[in-house]
């Protein structure tokens, strides 16, 4: 069975700190990728980054990386510069494709960590 | 460039009653998925559809199903409404290829009393 751990349900930082959220994941693909999302009070889910997993490199998108740990199966969300406009909902997200082949994958989300940033 | 749509926005429905949800995928992507998402929760895979055809389906019963068009439109439908079917109802597009990332829509509320 594939999870998507997220171990801190809620955080706050101060606006222009850095915040880091945490998630671990269990998966039997051997290629795979895995995401953050995030879901502002407006609701709409939004893709903030993705890392491959075959790439040791960790993503960075602007504010947002991630540490990608393969053999912990780690896969952190390092914030910088908080705004206000980062407060959200945060889910990490593992991909799991068909068994049946081809492209078609489902989402797998952890539970969320809901982080406030303070003024 | 449309995003994802959803419609409509909220919707209340009592016990027993059936309901249609619409989902207009992003212009150029042919795949749509569902999610349920329980207030406090994380989004539920309900099922996916690909070329018309339900392609992988989640922990759901048969009250749930869906459809898509040709136009890559689809629409979930949910019978016998129960109390626990409260929830927002996501759903997503994604272009059908590897690790394509999808693409969601900002929901729909769905409230039984």
């Amino acid at each position: 069975a594939q999870t998507v751990t997220q171990s801190q349900p809620e955080m706050s930082v101060q606006e222009a700190e850095t915040v880091t959220l945490s998630c671990t994941y269990d998966t039997s693909e051997n290629n795979y990728y895995l995401f953050w999302y995030k879901q502002p009070p407006s609701r709409q889910m939004i893709l903030v980054i993705r890392q491959e997993a075959y790439k040791q490199q960790n993503a960075t998108e602007n504010r947002f990386s991630v540490n990608f740990q393969k053999a912990a199966k780690s896969f952190s969300l390092k914030i910088s510069d908080s705004q206000l406009g980062d407060t959200a909902m945060y889910f990490c997200v593992s991909p799991l494709w068909s068994q049946a082949g081809g492209s078609n994958y489902k989402l797998t989300f952890g539970k969320g960590t809901l982080l406030t940033v303070n003024p | 460039d449309a995003g994802v749509t959803q419609s409509p926005t909220h919707l209340i429905k009592t016990r027993g009653q059936q309901v249609t949800l619409r989902c207009s995928p992003k212009s150029g992507h042919d795949t749509v998925s569902w999610y349920q998402q329980a207030l406090g929760q994380g989004p539920q895979f309900i099922f996916q559809y690909y070329e018309e055809e339900e392609r992988q389906r989640g922990n759901f019963p048969d009250r749930f199903s869906g459809h898509q068009f040709p136009n890559y439109s689809s629409e979930l439908n949910v019978n016998a409404l129960l109390l626990g079917d409260s929830a927002l109802y996501l759903c997503a597009s994604s272009f059908q290829a590897p690790n394509q990332p999808q693409h969601f829509g900002d929901g729909t509320r769905l409230s039984i009393l």
